[in-house]
């Protein structure tokens, strides 16, 4: 099992430009999530789901959206891209039954100039 | 606000030697996790403790948690080289079991062979 894997892996984007990060999990798991992680910094939740079709707010959901349409993937994207969004982004993955215990992905440096 | 925050912030020891790290947080929780980072890879999940417990060991790992203190401790005994990674203490926000995690920012430890 190639567990959770996100894609890209590096990207820069000018201020302004819109992306989409990928992130899948064979796991089968129902819940998915997206952090991000900043120098000096804990994770920070962006979105998350608990199923497929339907998504959530975290604590830092401003400047992204996302997509869950198929339970294996969840989709992070950036309309406008800002300096701000700089950051290395993480997808992660729980059962049900212990979303505490997240799987999580390699992660995405993505670099706004 | 980070709901955890962990001290030290960097702990540098020989190998075989114990290393502790402390993590404080905010509010009330329902459970407390601990997470391990290598450098530039995704957290790997170590150990979870509930809020009606105390004490728990995995392995090399021993876990603490003081509710009325609002602080966990980990305990990595007779470490080894490979234990040098980033540690994260993470609580759940509560309400829900959806596994909406806060972490704190970390502790790096470095262990010299």
């Amino acid at each position: 099992n190639a567990g959770v894997t996100q894609t890209p892996k590096f990207r820069v984007l000018k201020t302004g430009q819109s992306m989409t990060l990928l992130c899948a999990q064979d796991m089968n798991h129902e819940y998915m999530y997206w952090y991000r992680q900043d120098p000096g910094m804990g994770l920070r939740l962006i979105h998350y789901s608990v199923g497929e079709g339907t998504t959530a707010k975290g604590e830092v959901p401003d400047g992204y959206n996302v997509s869950r349409l198929k339970k294996q993937n969840f989709l992070l994207g950036l309309e406008s891209a800002a300096p701000s969004q700089t950051s290395v982004y993480f997808c992660a993955s729980a059962r049900l039954r212990n979303p505490y215990e997240q799987y999580f992905g390699p992660g995405t440096r993505l670099t706004v100039t | 606000s980070q709901q955890g925050e962990e001290d030290p912030q960097a702990l540098s020891i020989q190998e075989g030697e114990n290393a502790t790290m402390n993590c404080s947080y905010k509010t009330s929780i329902n459970n407390l996790q601990w997470y391990r980072q290598n450098s530039g890879r995704g957290l790997v999940h170590l150990i979870l403790i509930r809020s009606n417990e105390r004490e728990k060991h995995s392995g090399r790992l021993r876990v603490t948690l003081d509710t009325s203190k609002k602080s966990s401790s980990l305990l990595i005994t007779a470490s080894r080289a490979a234990d040098t990674a980033s540690y994260f203490c993470a609580t759940d926000v509560g309400g829900t079991s959806y596994g909406k995690l806060t972490f704190g920012q970390g502790t790096i430890l470095t262990v010299h062979p």
